[in-house]
């Protein structure tokens, strides 16, 4: 059964730091692996999709990276904005086309 | 493209009564649509997966009976939440898979939110 953990699960930073999230899994065989962004009370908004393929997708402040053998992706978020402030969740798609949500992490960037 | 549109975004009902929720894919055909429940503070839990023309297949521990899915065409799903109660107040949000899940994945409704008094 695949699980998802993200660590850490809170993250308070001033603006303009460059930070990391880190997302692992315990089942390799995914097909995908997807970051979203959850603003309070609101949908996901996809940030970045990485293919089982693939290493790294880069949009914009953001680059997330994909480790299959390990279990882990990581989302790199550079100069950060107030405006960034949200919960981040990875989600990885692994069997029948499902999604396997991780635990988030919520993201406050001080001005 | 691309596009899923979920309704409503926000629902007020009293215990007991039903209410559906509906999950539309504008641009696109979705054989498979899922269905997650996030309640305060927690992460998205997968409920059940819908597949067009057929049963809802449900995770372990969702109630058949109380979440009751339907998936009559490629274009739309609907959950109904039967007798609710107030701890089924919650945040209901859909997925659509778009037919390719190695390249382009799945998109996601905007979620309901569904307080039950």
């Amino acid at each position: 059964k695949q699980e998802v953990t993200q660590i850490p699960a809170a993250l308070s930073v001033p603006e303009g730091e460059n930070l990391v999230l880190n997302c692992s899994f315990t089942d390799s065989a995914i097909y995908n692996l997807q970051w979203f962004r959850q603003d309070p009370g609101k949908g996901l908004t996809s940030l970045l999709l990485i293919q089982s393929s693939q290493r790294e997708q880069t949009s914009g402040r953001l680059n997330a990276s994909l480790d299959k053998s390990s279990g882990r992706s990581t989302l790199y978020i550079a100069a950060s904005q107030p405006g960034d402030s949200a919960t981040y969740l990875c989600a990885a798609g692994s069997g029948t086309y499902k999604y396997i949500f991780g635990t988030g992490t919520r993201l406050k960037v001080l001005a | 493209g691309a596009v899923v549109s979920q309704h409503p975004s926000r629902v007020i009902c009293k215990s007991g009564t039903s209410v559906k929720i509906e999950c539309r894919s504008l641009d696109f055909q979705a054989t498979t649509m899922f269905w997650y429940r996030q309640f305060p503070k927690q992460s998205l839990m997968l409920m059940a997966t819908s597949n067009e023309g057929s049963k809802a297949t449900y995770e372990q521990g969702v109630e058949k009976d109380k979440f009751l899915i339907n998936h009559a065409s490629l274009t739309l799903s609907t959950l109904t939440v039967t007798s609710a109660h107030p701890e089924d107040s919650s945040f209901y949000i859909c997925s659509a898979f778009m037919g390719d899940r190695g390249s382009r994945g799945y998109t996601f409704g905007s979620g309901t939110r569904l307080t039950v008094v």
